[in-house]
């Protein structure tokens, strides 16, 4: 069974279009995360919710919307796609609360590999 | 703000030879240490984490780092490296003073047979 799973794989859509990542992961954790790694591998956070609720929100645009329904599920939108957007986008997910957020070990999933033409 | 520093982006190394992969980050002052690797095409997994105890931390896959506190530094290590090892590695670091936490810009680690 995959932990960390993202569908899809692979999204290659054109200027201006919505799209949306999903994410879902099976180890009962209570944190889940969005990474954007650009084209030079490097790797930031975006957003962590935890229990469904916004706990790191990093400066990124507003056309990126995490929405979580439930803790096993952590899914990204993005507005109105720019070429910069281009990257792969990661989920990841770790055990504990707020309080471990930044000990406890991340799990993450294989990656999106959004193209924006 | 803390920063990561990873000095060597590509690392070549021939087969059973030794390496290090070397990390640096900004403050000594309450952090956490990390290294994950990134096989290609997947997402990352960690190797080793630096919470507390003893500065020398042993991971998985025959890896070890050691934290020294008045270098800022948390060097990772491998006797021996098989081609399996071939991969992307990151340093992180959790700054618990501004509540962030960083990766680094990796260093690609080719083993040549």
């Amino acid at each position: 069974d995959t932990a960390v799973s993202q569908t899809p794989k692979y999204l290659v859509t054109q200027m201006g279009n919505d799209k949306s990542i999903k994410c879902e992961q099976n180890l009962g954790h209570d944190t889940m995360y969005w990474y954007k790694q650009d084209s030079k591998k490097f790797l930031k956070i975006m957003f962590s919710y935890n229990n469904k609720e916004l706990i790191i929100n990093e400066t990124v645009p507003n056309r990126f919307s995490p929405k979580s329904p439930d803790k096993a599920h952590l899914n990204l939108h993005i507005n109105s796609l720019e070429l910069g957007d281009s990257a792969v986008y990661f989920c990841a997910s770790s055990q504990g609360g707020t309080s471990r957020l930044y000990t406890d070990t991340q799990y993450f999933g294989p990656g999106t590999r959004l193209t924006v033409l | 703000a803390q920063s990561v520093t990873q000095l060597d982006s590509q690392v070549p190394v021939f087969e059973e030879a030794p390496v290090e992969l070397r990390c640096n980050y900004s403050s000594s002052v309450s952090v956490y240490l990390f290294w994950y690797v990134q096989y290609p095409n997947q997402g990352l997994q960690l190797l080793l984490k630096y919470l507390s105890g003893s500065t020398l931390v042993k991971g998985i896959n025959g890896f070890e780092a050691e934290f020294n506190k008045s270098q800022t530094s948390f060097h990772l290590r491998k006797p021996s490296v098989h081609i399996s090892d071939t991969a992307e590695y990151f340093c992180a670091v959790s700054d618990l003073v501004g509540n962030q936490f960083y990766f680094g810009t990796g260093t690609s680690l080719t083993v040549i047979p």
